[in-house]
């Protein structure tokens, strides 16, 4: 069955520091990969998607990810957290043409001043 | 570009009665719409899929004479939960995708919540 997997509840950081928020999933065929960000009673706001081409993707706010198909990983990256940055995160995939997108758990990121 | 709306933001109803909610792509055409629904602090489940002209695809699981879906139009799509129960509060939120695109473009939510 296709899945994504979010193995994090929360992150927490220090503003500044480097950020990471692992995803991983399980489809067949080629995945369409993306990253959201939900603030609180907000819907959700696009950062960014890997579907072809280049592994490292950059996005909105400073946000990048690395399409890795040997670990099926798309891991979520920015080289210097701010404050700003706290919200929920989802990883999400589509497969093949379904149109359906599946989303992880999400992962609370907390970034400390 | 590419904003989509809900109405209402919010809304409480009384167990019974059946409430309309609004999707709406305000700068492109949707030709596809999703329904999702958000329980507190869990991910987002599909509800159903809707493309302009036709029927909903509903989820497994999802009852589609409760959730009505109609999508009539490229701007426009409705979620009317009828027969609203207290096991119906949940957060609704809506996306929208045009015809090639692969990113779906989310609105803002609406939070139900049924007495």
């Amino acid at each position: 069955a296709q899945s994504v997997a979010q193995p994090e509840d929360q992150v927490n950081v220090a503003e500044g520091n480097p950020l990471t928020v692992k995803c991983t999933y399980s489809v067949s065929g080629n995945p369409y990969l993306f990253w959201y960000v939900q603030y609180p009673n907000r819907g959700l706001q696009f950062l960014l998607k890997y579907i072809t081409g280049d592994n490292l993707v950059k996005g909105s706010y400073g946000f990048e990810a690395e399409f890795n198909k040997s670990q099926t990983s798309f891991h979520l990256k920015k080289p210097s957290a701010l404050v700003s940055d706290s919200a929920l995160y989802f990883c999400a995939v589509e497969w093949g043409n379904t149109d359906k997108l599946i989303f992880g758990t999400g992962t609370r990121l907390q970034v400390f001043p | 570009g590419a904003v989509v709306s809900q109405h209402p933001s919010w809304v409480i109803c009384k167990s019974g009665t059946s409430v309309k909610i609004e999707c709406r792509s305000l700068d492109f055409q949707a030709t596809t719409m999703f329904w999702y629904r958000q329980f507190p602090k869990q991910s987002l489940m599909l509800m159903a899929t809707s493309n302009e002209g036709s029927k909903a695809t509903y989820e497994q699981g999802v009852e589609k004479d409760k959730f009505l879906i109609n999508h009539a139009s490229l701007t426009l799509s409705t979620l009317t939960v009828t027969s609203a129960h207290p096991e119906d509060s949940s957060f609704y939120i809506c996306s929208a995708r045009t015809a090639g695109n692969y990113e779906q473009y989310f609105g803002p939510g609406t939070r139900l919540t049924v007495t």
